[in-house]
């Protein structure tokens, strides 16, 4: 069974600021998938990220950045110029292959402050 | 963008009461849906994968004779939670893939809150 797991339970960055959330997980497949989902209070989830490990390059959304090492199963996430609207809880998540569940780490809660 | 509805939002029932939770996929078909489980500030827990026309697989741990799954169509998943207690009490969440998107992520529902009192 893979894990994700989150070390960081809480974090807090200022507003225009950089954070960076962590992630590692255990696998023995090759090929898989991995996500950042961000859940707001509203608690619809919000894809942030996403990367395929068969993949070297590092994916990239705006102001989102992933840091993948494949080697060392790890897959932080790095948020630039921090808005108030990035206040959420972020999910790291692994799939093992298309169709099959999503399996999440416990959740990083995230407040950006002015 | 690829939507998917979840139908109540938010429901409130006295203990003992069924109650049936809607997941449709309103722009695309899905031969699969899952349902996850969330508790306060906890991680979603997937409780079972919920296959078009076939039973549904369900999680260790997961009764899947109080929470029935029904997968009818490809744009349908009902979960339904039977005589439901307190500690039934959650946030319960569907996502759906695409049939036709082999390399697309899932797509969430906006989750039901359930209140069992």
């Amino acid at each position: 069974a893979q894990t994700v797991t989150q070390s960081q339970p809480e974090m807090s960055v200022q507003e225009a600021e950089t954070v960076t959330l962590s992630c590692t997980y255990d696998t023995s497949e090759n090929n898989y998938y991995l996500f950042w989902y961000k859940q707001p209070p509203s608690r619809q989830m919000i894809l942030v990220i996403r990367q395929e490990a068969y993949k070297q390059q590092n994916a990239t959304e705006n102001r989102f950045s992933v840091n993948f090492q494949k080697a060392a199963k790890s897959f932080s996430l790095k948020i630039s110029d921090s808005q108030l609207g990035d206040t959420a809880m972020y999910f790291c998540a692994f799939m093992k292959d298309s169709g099959y569940a999503l399996n999440f780490g416990k959740g990083t809660s995230l407040l950006v402050t002015p | 963008g690829a939507v998917v509805s979840q139908h109540p939002s938010w429901v409130i029932c006295k203990s003992g009461t069924s109650v049936k939770i809607e997941c449709r996929s309103l722009d695309f078909q899905a031969t699969t849906m899952f349902w996850y489980r969330q508790f306060p500030k906890q991680s979603l827990m997937l409780m079972a994968t919920s296959n078009e026309g076939s039973k549904a697989t369900y999680e260790q741990g997961v009764e899947k004779d109080k929470f029935l799954i029904n997968h009818a169509s490809l744009t349908l998943s009902t979960l339904t939670v039977t005589s439901a207690h307190p500690e039934d009490s959650s946030f319960y969440i569907c996502s759906a893939k695409n049939r036709g998107g082999e390399n697309q992520p899932q797509h969430f529902g906006d989750g039901t809150r359930l209140s069992i009192l």
